[in-house]
């Protein structure tokens, strides 16, 4: 299975953009990149996925990389809510298994 | 919005004792992920079902065991349990057949074994 990293944390201003990279160098061309965010004591949220091209939904932006060995998220305007545990995970043509990496720890300053 | 629903919330066990944890998935949802975090870990994935008939299967001890039904929903079965099974237990559901890439967690089931 594909891996990813992440930092283990980052701290950002409230109202700011953040900008969350994820390094999947060994993911295959079936991979799809899969963002989801992870609050203490509760399940995984879906935040966001692509397969090639940048995506935009209403929560955030996912920019891929041309080799698309890394990818980046992106917070727009960080808010407290935002503050959690972003996983960057990879799912073989987008319908199978989740594989997590180690997360980032996103805190957010007021 | 219906979202799944997992049950127990909670469970405490001995050593050696047997746990069933259900996961009820959102309506016309064809599929079903269970994933295991430990604590201070991120999440592992367990096993999957398509359509009744198990799709998928990743670190699951051979003492675990998981099946779905025919209204969708499904069981995971630990026997012998251990004190490192402890942990948060969630159930994803994702409608498949339609093209949805998203995986929709449940509130997850949380093992303590002592």
């Amino acid at each position: 299975d594909a891996k990813t990293t992440q930092p283990n944390s980052m701290e950002s201003n409230e109202e700011e953009p953040v900008h969350l990279p994820c390094n999947h160098s060994t993911i295959s061309g079936t991979d799809y990149i899969h963002w989801y965010r992870q609050l203490p004591s509760q399940g995984p949220e879906y935040v966001i996925h692509g397969l090639t091209s940048n995506v935009n939904n209403r929560m955030a932006s996912l920019a891929i990389a041309e080799d698309r060995k890394s990818s980046t998220l992106i917070l727009h305007r960080a808010t407290l809510r935002d503050a959690a545990v972003y996983y960057c995970t990879l799912s073989n043509f987008g319908n199978e298994k989740l594989t997590f990496g180690t997360g980032t720890r996103l805190t957010i300053i007021p | 919005a219906a979202g799944v629903i997992q049950s127990p919330r909670h469970l405490i066990k001995e050593k050696r004792e047997t746990a069933t944890l259900k996961c009820y998935p959102i309506p016309r949802h064809d599929t079903v992920y269970w994933y295991q975090q430990g604590p201070g870990q991120d999440p592992q994935f367990l096993i999957s079902f398509y359509e009744k008939m198990q799709s998928d299967k990743g670190s699951i001890p051979d003492r675990f065991s998981a099946q779905q039904f025919s209204d969708y929903h499904s069981e995971l079965n630990m026997s012998s349990l251990e004190l490192g099974d402890s942990a948060l237990y969630f159930c994803a559901s994702s409608p498949r057949d339609r093209g949805d890439h998203t995986q929709y967690f449940g509130p997850g089931t949380r093992l303590t074994v002592l």
